[in-house]
This record gives structure tokens, sequence and C-alpha cells, in this order.
């Protein structure tokens, strides 16, 4: 029970590009992450939403990212434009309790030529 | 600046040889604590956790953590691993000083020989 719904599940693009990665929580929650992962530096908190209402960007790397959550069910991350360097691995995650335990969703691997 | 610290990056261990991943964190307060683990290809999923209680922790797989408040540490162990443990282990902590969201550290991996 994954949880949350990702897709893409796999994204090769150009540079320059946008890149809109969606999320799609399938079970209750109070808050809703997107994290990203590389060997570099690991898994980055990006931003995170409690009741839909986004609590915390600073992780949000530039202003090129941006994400919204315009309800309960589903949420969005768009990178525009894209860069080699966005390449990653991008987690959505919830928490269904306020509890810190968290449900990832597959992940979407972005790769940006 | 406030942090979760793991020891290791990268672990190789024989098949039945025990296994200690350690974890330390620089949060105050009330602390939740996770191990998570990301098989290869996969992602990541809830091994243990702890709110509040006995500090010995028992999750899936024959892993257990124990939290030791002085030392700011939730350490990982199994007895015996297996090759099917090959595996990225990810300690986390969501804290009331953090501002209640869930920090991971870097992430150790861990290779079982067969």
């Amino acid at each position: 029970d994954a949880g949350v719904i990702q897709s893409p599940r796999h994204e090769v693009t150009e540079m320059g590009q946008e890149v809109t990665l969606r999320c799609k929580p399938i079970s209750g929650h109070n808050s809703l992450f997107w994290y990203r992962q590389t060997m570099m530096r690991g898994l980055e908190l990006l931003i995170y939403f409690n009741n839909n209402v986004p609590i915390d960007d600073s992780g949000m790397p530039e202003d090129r990212f941006s994400a919204k959550m315009p309800n309960a069910s589903f949420s969005t991350l768009k990178i525009q434009p894209s860069e080699p360097r966005d390449s990653a691995v991008y987690f959505c995650a919830i928490d269904r309790g306020n509890t810190g335990e968290l449900f990832f969703g597959e992940g979407s691997r972005l790769t940006v030529l | 600046a406030q942090s979760v610290s793991q020891h290791n990056h990268h672990v190789i261990l024989s098949e039945a040889a025990s296994l200690e991943l350690g974890c330390n964190y620089s949060y105050g307060g009330t602390v939740n604590l996770f191990w998570y683990v990301q098989y290869p290809g996969q992602h990541l999923q809830l091994l243990l956790k702890y709110f509040s209680g006995d500090p010995l922790v028992k999750g899936i797989k024959g892993f257990e953590a124990e939290f030791i408040k002085s030392k700011f540490s939730f350490n990982l162990r199994k007895p015996s691993v297996q090759w099917s443990d090959t595996a990225e282990y990810f300690c986390a902590v969501n804290a009331e000083t953090g501002g209640f969201k869930t920090i991971f550290g870097a992430g150790t991996r861990l290779f079982v020989k067969a």
C-alpha cells in the first residue's frame, strides 16, 4: 500500500522544457510532502502542505520550482524551465496522522538532457 | 544546525553477520523516530518507528532499534542479515523543534554478500 500514486514514473526531457510531476493520495492524510532524491544530496525535502496549504517551501531550490495542492486529492510539482541538474527521483509522500510517519509513492524519475 | 546523522554511508556484510547502523539527531524536545528501507529501484518503506514507551522497538523482517534519549541516538540492529536485506536504510526524525517536518539522514547503503 503505497498510499500515493505518482505520475509519470519516468520522464526524459530536454533542458528548458517545462516538467509537471503529479501526485494523487489514495487514502486520507493531513500532510503531503515532496522530496527529491539524488546520489549527491540524498533525500531532500522540497515542500510540504498541511490541509492543502503550503507550510514550508524553504527546500525548493529555485524560483523555477513551484508546487500546488488545489485539493486534498491532488498535488503538482512544476519545474520551468528545467535544467540537467534537476535530474533526480522526485517522491511524493503523505502523513496520515500528523506523526511524521510517511507513506511514499513510487517516485518520478526525471532526466533532463 | 538541526540534523540527522547516519554514521556509515556504505556497509558490506556477509550473510548471517550482525548489523548495527548508527543514527544521531540534534533536535530537542519531543521526537518521533523512524527507520525506512529502500530496496533497489523502489520507494521508501517503513521498517519501524518510535513514538513513546519502550525504547527498544521491533520492526519488520527482524529489525529492531533502540532509542537512547541521552545520546540522541536511534540505532538500527539486526542479529543476522540476509542477502535480501541489501538496500539503503534511512533514519528519519519528526520533531517539534524541527517544525514537524520529517527529515531524513543521508542514508546507509548495505550490501550483503551471499
